[in-house]
């Protein structure tokens, strides 16, 4: 699977949106964009994954470039809820192995 | 039910104890995972469970020992380990065969190994 660049750490403030970009120059056609983030002392929360169309749902929105070598979440309203680790996952339908990164330490502040 | 819940939360355990995590889900998932998560460092995959067999074993030392029992409950055991074994253990499931193969997690196990 391809693989993915983030920034190290991000700060935002509240009720503002949080936009976190994800390099991926790499990808195969058959890859998704799957975005996860992890609060403090809790496992992995899956949040959204897309192919190459935009995507939202509840929590976020993804926005993948028409080339695919890149994208962003964007968290609309943040809240000091949204302080997570993030992590960007690029991986092929059907393949059991989520490898996560490194990710983005988002702060948001008050 | 969209839980994935592991026991112990904590445990405590000496190097020649022998002591097993258990995760259990109720969403009718057919893929188990198993991940430890050292501080501040991402989660590292160890093992994968596909419809009760084990289908991936990232080289993981013989000392830890996942098991299956059934399609709701996973298992790890764990004998004479080391004090860098000492972690935040990770479980997770998935609906295999669906195109969005999103991962469920649970809280995960703190293990100190003295």
């Amino acid at each position: 699977d391809a693989k993915t660049t983030q920034p190290p750490s991000m700060d935002c403030a509240e009720g503002r949106a949080a936009n976190l970009p994800c390099n991926h120059s790499t990808i195969s056609g058959n890859e998704y964009v799957y975005w996860y983030r992890q609060i403090h002392s809790q496992g992995p929360q899956y949040i959204i994954h897309g192919l190459k169309n935009n995507e939202t749902n509840e929590m976020a929105s993804l926005i993948i470039t028409e080339d695919r070598k890149s994208s962003t979440l964007i968290l609309p309203h943040a809240t000091l809820r949204d302080t997570a680790v993030y992590y960007c996952i690029v991986l092929r339908l059907g393949n059991e192995k989520l490898t996560f990164g490194t990710g983005t330490r988002l702060t948001i502040i008050p | 039910d969209t839980e994935v819940t592991q026991t112990p939360k904590h445990l405590v355990m000496g190097m020649t104890n022998k002591k097993s995590l258990k995760c259990e889900q109720h969403m009718g998932h057919r893929a188990m995972y198993w991940y430890k998560q050292k501080a501040k460092k991402p989660p590292e995959l160890m093992f994968v469970y596909s419809y009760e067999k084990l289908s991936i074993n990232e080289s993981v030392p013989s000392r830890f020992s996942p098991e299956c029992p059934n399609s709701s409950l996973l298992n790890l055991h764990l004998h004479a380990l080391q004090p860098e074994d000492s972690a935040l253990y990770l479980c997770a499931s998935s609906q295999q065969g669906q195109y969005n193969e999103k991962l469920f997690f649970g809280s995960g196990t703190q293990l100190s190994v003295l």
